[in-house]
């Protein structure tokens, strides 16, 4: 079965600084990898997805996330943070086909000092 | 931009009464999912259904939940007899069908479940 895993439970940041959240993923075929977003009091809002293609994929608001298929891993990225970032940020990943469920990690915390 | 709407958006329960959470999905698609978040933990899968059947489930789903598409439009979450550990956050999503580049999950803003 997949499993998600962020080591990274929280993160502190002050404005500007350079962003990036760990995301390992268990899983021995072809998989589908995702970052949702989850700005406090709100629902899930997806960042950004990868399914095939270029490894590094771009994203809503800045973010990118890298697919390092030999590390089983998708680590998300974005060069200055700003406030507005503080939010929870979930990595997910799902298999199989298209349709099957996701697999979210345990999020990551993301704080950001203005 | 469509959406996936879910009412109501906070409800409250006496343990051992039946909720139902409703969601509208977005009109063309043709997968739907129930995901429950408890507060300060990760989302959950609970349940996939296609077809007018469950496609799959998560052992958290037992038979205190069942789902249904009563029409063309809605699709419902039931809990029978609820729990205090049922209190979370439940997520509607849903997707359309095919491989296509913009294919991804559509999630609603969520219903706050909380059991007394």
């Amino acid at each position: 079965a997949q499993s998600v895993s962020q080591h990274n439970h929280h993160v502190i940041l002050s404005e500007a600084a350079s962003l990036e959240l760990g995301c390992n993923y268990s899983y021995g075929g072809t998989v589908n990898l995702f970052w949702y977003v989850q700005y406090p009091g709100q629902h899930l809002q997806l960042l950004l997805k990868y399914f095939s293609g270029d490894p590094l994929v771009k994203g809503i608001k800045g973010f990118e996330a890298e697919f390092i298929k030999s590390k089983f891993s998708f680590n998300l990225r974005k060069p200055s943070v700003q406030w507005s970032d503080t939010a929870e940020y979930f990595c997910a990943v799902n298999a199989e086909s298209s349709a099957s469920k996701i697999i979210f990690g345990s999020g990551t915390r993301l704080s950001i000092r203005p | 931009e469509p959406e996936v709407t879910q009412t109501p958006s906070h409800q409250v329960t006496q343990m051992g009464q039946e909720v139902i959470l409703r969601c509208v999905p977005i009109s063309n698609h043709l997968y739907f999912y129930w995901y429950r978040q408890i507060l300060g933990q990760k989302v959950e899968f609970l349940v996939s259904f296609y077809n007018n059947e469950i496609s799959e489930k998560s052992e958290i789903f037992d038979d205190q939940f069942s789902v249904e598409r009563p029409d063309g439009s809605n699709f419902t979450l039931k809990i029978r007899s609820t729990k205090l550990e049922d209190s979370a956050m439940y997520f509607c999503a849903s997707i359309g069908q095919g491989d296509r580049p913009d294919y991804g999950y559509t999630f609603g803003s969520g219903t706050r479940l909380t059991v007394v």
